[in-house]
């Protein structure tokens, strides 16, 4: 069964100081597909990025960047020198290959606070 | 940003009521979804459908039900509102494949919050 676990339930950090947001998923599917997205104290979803099961090439968007490492079924999130604008709550989703609804499995979400 | 509304955006009603939310969509895309969001659970899939009067039920599907007479609208109904199903409810859209692409990213509409007393 797919299944995306984010232990963290929530982390404080101050401003400037880098953070990893960590999240471990379980599937049977050879190709799958990883989601982040951000929902910030608006309450909408804001989609971050998808990484394909087949790409473990690293990713780097500014000041965020994305570690998928396949041997510990990891898809890592890091924010390097925070601010208070990322203060959210940070969903990390799975989507099989094989499951035709193209449905989303989420993880139940790490909640970022970032003070001043 | 992709055009999803979703209506309405807050709603209070008693127990045992029936309620409707509309999921509007302007980007043609073929699957939309409906998930309910809840402290601990993170999101969770309610129905969703494929196509023009093609659904299929979620993971938390009982007590609701879903119609979707045009590509742009889905819609959810609760039939007889429950307190259990106080909770924010959000639509997604997703194109699906298209030629050999296939493309997972799902986006939101902006959620819909819904008391049940």
């Amino acid at each position: 069964a797919q299944k995306v676990t984010q232990a963290q339930t929530e982390i404080s950090v101050v401003e400037k100081e880098d953070v990893t947001l960590d999240c471990v998923y379980e599937t049977r599917d050879t190709t799958y597909y990883l989601f982040w997205y951000k929902q910030p104290p608006s309450g909408e979803l804001v989609f971050l990025i998808r990484r394909n099961s087949f790409d473990e090439q690293n990713e780097i968007s500014g000041r965020y960047s994305w570690n998928f490492q396949k041997s510990t079924s990891s898809f890592n999130f890091t924010i390097t020198a925070s601010q208070v604008v990322d203060s959210a709550v940070y969903f990390c989703a799975l989507s099989e290959a094989g499951d035709s609804s193209y449905k989303l499995i989420f993880g139940s979400g790490t909640r970022l606070l970032v003070r001043p | 940003d992709a055009g999803i509304t979703q209506s309405p955006r807050h709603k209070v009603t008693e127990t045992g009521t029936p309620v409707t939310l509309r999921c509007h969509q302007t980007e043609n895309h073929r699957y939309m979804y409906w998930y309910r969001q809840d402290p601990g659970h993170g999101l969770r899939l309610i129905h969703y459908s494929y196509g023009v009067k093609d659904t299929d039920k979620g993971e938390v599907s009982d007590g609701y039900s879903v119609s979707r007479s045009k590509t742009e609208d889905f819609l959810l109904t609760l039939e007889s509102a429950t307190s259990s199903q106080t909770s924010v409810y959000f639509c997604a859209i997703s194109e699906g494949t298209s030629g050999t692409v296939r493309y997972n990213e799902q986006f939101f509409g902006p959620g819909t919050r819904l008391t049940v007393l």
